[in-house]
């Protein structure tokens, strides 16, 4: 079983639709989960982090932990065609381990 | 501003040839990373440095060698030892803390292609 699973898509939405994005992970001593949004032929740029399980909301995103299901989702509401784009997360465990293991990411489309 | 350059952002290598791709950033990080990223495959980690004049190997280093001579630079060069170079390569750095999230600011990056 793969540490960070995400559904590649690609998937397209009307403009103004609730887009939810997820990723599950299978090592319950990941602690610390991103968000990163990725422009087609650009590097990732962090959209939002948090630690514990619950929802941490800004603006017109909203990142949600599970760590009870060991389940992630990324909640864009309102979406704009500004947010096509491809969309990882990114999962690190605690203490002084660097590491990030990454999602491969979902390809989203929103069309005006 | 602060950020991280790459260099160049397209490159064209014969095979047989060693490339090297330029990474810098004015971020004062301490920590620094190089993750190639092909469609399909997600984030690969090559190296990664933490320190000047120290660097570990990532989860697909064959092929690839890297310097960390300042805190500022760390450049990858890719060689002839690496079978399918053709990709998308990111720089990346960090904050270095004893706990934390560690969070990744990313280079635009830099297209190599094989010719």
């Amino acid at each position: 079983q793969k540490e960070v699973e995400q559904d590649p898509g690609p998937l397209s939405v009307p403009e103004g639709a609730i887009v939810s994005l997820n990723c599950t992970y299978s090592n319950s001593a990941f602690q610390y989960f991103m968000w990163y949004r990725q422009y087609s032929r650009k590097g990732p740029e962090l959209l939002m982090y948090t630690y514990s399980s619950g929802n941490k909301e800004d603006g017109r995103f909203t990142a949600q932990v599970d760590k009870s299901s060991k389940y992630i989702s990324l909640f864009i509401r309102d979406s704009q065609p500004s947010d096509s784009a491809t969309y990882l997360c990114a999962i690190k465990g605690g203490g002084s381990n660097y590491k990030l293991t990454f999602g491969k990411g979902t390809l989203l489309t929103v069309n005006p | 501003d602060g950020g991280i350059t790459q260099s160049p952002k397209y490159l064209f290598r014969k095979e047989g040839q060693n490339v090297t791709l330029s990474c810098e950033q004015n971020l004062n990080h301490d920590a620094m990373y190089w993750y190639r990223q092909d469609p399909g495959q997600g984030l690969r980690l090559i190296y990664y440095s933490q320190i000047v004049n120290d660097f570990q190997k990532g989860d697909i280093a064959e092929g690839y060698s890297v310097s960390r001579e300042k805190k500022e630079s760390f450049p990858l060069t890719v060689t002839s030892a690496q079978k399918n170079p053709t990709a998308f390569y990111l720089c990346a750095s960090s904050i270095i803390g004893a706990t934390g999230a560690n969070v990744l600011t990313f280079g635009a990056g830099s297209r190599l292609t094989v010719l």
